[in-house]
């Protein structure tokens, strides 16, 4: 079975700066795919950020990028220029590579809550 | 586009009663995912189906709970008798079989059984 931790329970940050939320899962597996999904206090699920496994190059997305280090198991997202729209929970998930044209579900950690403040 | 549509947005029912919740995935997907979420244990899979066909229920936490997927366009999540401790959000995602898998979510229904 899949597991993902995410040790920070809640994160501050300044707008216009840099944070990093740290994420790291365990797996067997070979093929398999990682996701950043935010949660507003609309309760809204957004997803972030995708990243596979077998891609070396990290995953940016406009302000959002990850650090993947397939063998620490490390999945960290990365918010530049924090801005207070950025206040949310995140969720790192897990997804195991299924046959080909088969989807899977997403195993999530527990949240970092983040708050941008001014 | 419109997204994954979820109803009712808010459920507050008596326990004993039985609730019925209801999805229509984006238009195209065709793998579909329930999903709960409580304070206690977070995020966590009920069901999925791939074409319409239920994949894994291991997340179902008892016979209380069933989740039917009659066509391509509709899902529903059942629980009969209701409780209290299955007072949550109920989340419904749609996402392709194929290509990026990447899962899109719906509003959410918040289930609060008194």
């Amino acid at each position: 079975a899949q597991t993902v931790t995410q040790s920070q329970p809640e994160m501050s940050v300044q707008e216009a700066e840099t944070v990093t939320l740290s994420c790291t899962y365990d797996t067997s597996e070979n093929n398999y795919y990682l996701f950043w999904y935010k949660q507003p206090p609309s309760r809204q699920m957004i997803l972030v950020i995708r990243q596979e496994a077998y891609k070396q190059q990290n995953a940016t997305e406009n302000r959002f990028s990850v650090n993947f280090q397939k063998a620490a198991k490390s999945f960290s997202l990365k918010i530049s220029d924090s801005q207070l729209g950025d206040t949310a929970m995140y969720f790192c998930a897990f997804m195991k590579g299924g046959n080909t044209g088969t989807a899977s579900k997403l195993t999530f950690g527990t949240g970092t809550r983040l708050q941008v403040t001014l | 586009d419109a997204g994954v549509i979820q109803s009712p947005r808010h459920e507050v029912t008596e326990m004993g009663q039985e609730v019925t919740l209801r999805c229509k995935p984006i238009s195209g997907h065709n793998s579909l995912f329930w999903y709960r979420q409580t304070m206690m244990r977070g995020l966590e899979l009920l069901i999925y189906f791939n074409n319409n066909v239920p994949i894994d229920d291991s997340g179902m936490p008892e016979d209380r709970f069933s989740a039917k997927m009659p066509n391509a366009s509709f899902s529903t999540l059942k629980i009969q008798p209701s409780e209290p401790r299955d007072s949550a959000v109920y989340f419904c995602a749609s996402s392709l079989r194929t290509g990026s898998y990447e899962q899109y979510f719906g509003p959410g229904t918040r289930l609060t059984v008194t």
